[in-house]
């Protein structure tokens, strides 16, 4: 596609079900992150894959969050058992792979807006 | 360990005021730094980047390594300049560092 795609955009639900969050990053980008922007708290950086491989997977807030990527493209970002502190936009970047030029150059989807009850 | 700091959570300007972004960061390698911005109901989009030294829709930005800044400026602002700004430093660990940001508004 012609830009980074997330679904759901918008997800309510309850306190203590699991959700996921789905990313289609630009075709050819190697390298896929996820991020959550809350109010006032900026972006939090959540997981970075180069290819299939999470090599930094220290933003994870708890081991309620999970993520995968398979075929070096779709990744799932799933949190399990949500609390209301999860309530975020959840964003999904790619880029063309790590060093330069490509460094810094982020492509970002519009997010998923998730509001735990 | 790095950090990104924008001091101002909200800024507001008139039109054709000079416009100062505030960003300083954390870092004790060779930094990289970017300025991102999100429009109303757009993506968060790359505005521009130190290594570029290029002035993008008027803004500029320099990296000052001795006060450890970098601060983005604009002589004369404009209405759709309004924006949320977010400051971010490459650590060449394939991470991308954000600050809180800034959200900008210029008042007609």
């Amino acid at each position: 596609g012609a830009g980074v795609s997330q679904s759901p955009s918008n997800k309510v639900t309850e306190k203590g079900k699991d959700v996921e969050l789905r990313c289609d990053p630009i075709s050819g980008h190697t390298a896929l992150y996820w991020y959550r922007q809350s109010l006032g708290q900026g972006l939090e950086f959540l997981i970075y894959f180069q290819g299939n491989s999470a090599p930094d997977k220290s933003g994870l807030p708890s081991d309620r969050f999970s993520a995968e990527r398979t075929g070096g493209s779709v990744s799932t970002l799933t949190i399990q058992r949500t609390q209301q502190e999860d309530s975020a936009v959840y964003l999904c970047a790619s880029s063309l792979g790590a060093g330069a030029p490509n460094t810094g150059e982020l492509f970002f989807g519009e997010g998923s807006r998730l509001t735990v009850l | 360990a790095q950090r990104v700091t924008q001091p101002e959570k909200l800024l507001s300007v008139f039109k054709g005021a000079p416009v100062e972004l505030k960003c300083n960061y954390s870092y004790s390698g060779s930094p990289e730094l970017f300025w991102y911005v999100q429009y109303s109901r757009q993506r968060l989009q790359l505005l521009l980047r130190h290594i570029s030294r290029e002035s993008i829709k008027g803004f500029t930005a320099d990296l000052n390594k001795g006060e450890t800044s970098f601060h983005l400026k604009k002589p004369f602002a404009q209405e759709e300049d309004s924006a949320m700004y977010y400051c971010a430093l490459y650590t060449g660990a394939n991470n991308l560092f954000f600050g809180t940001g800034t959200r900008l508004t210029v008042i007609p």
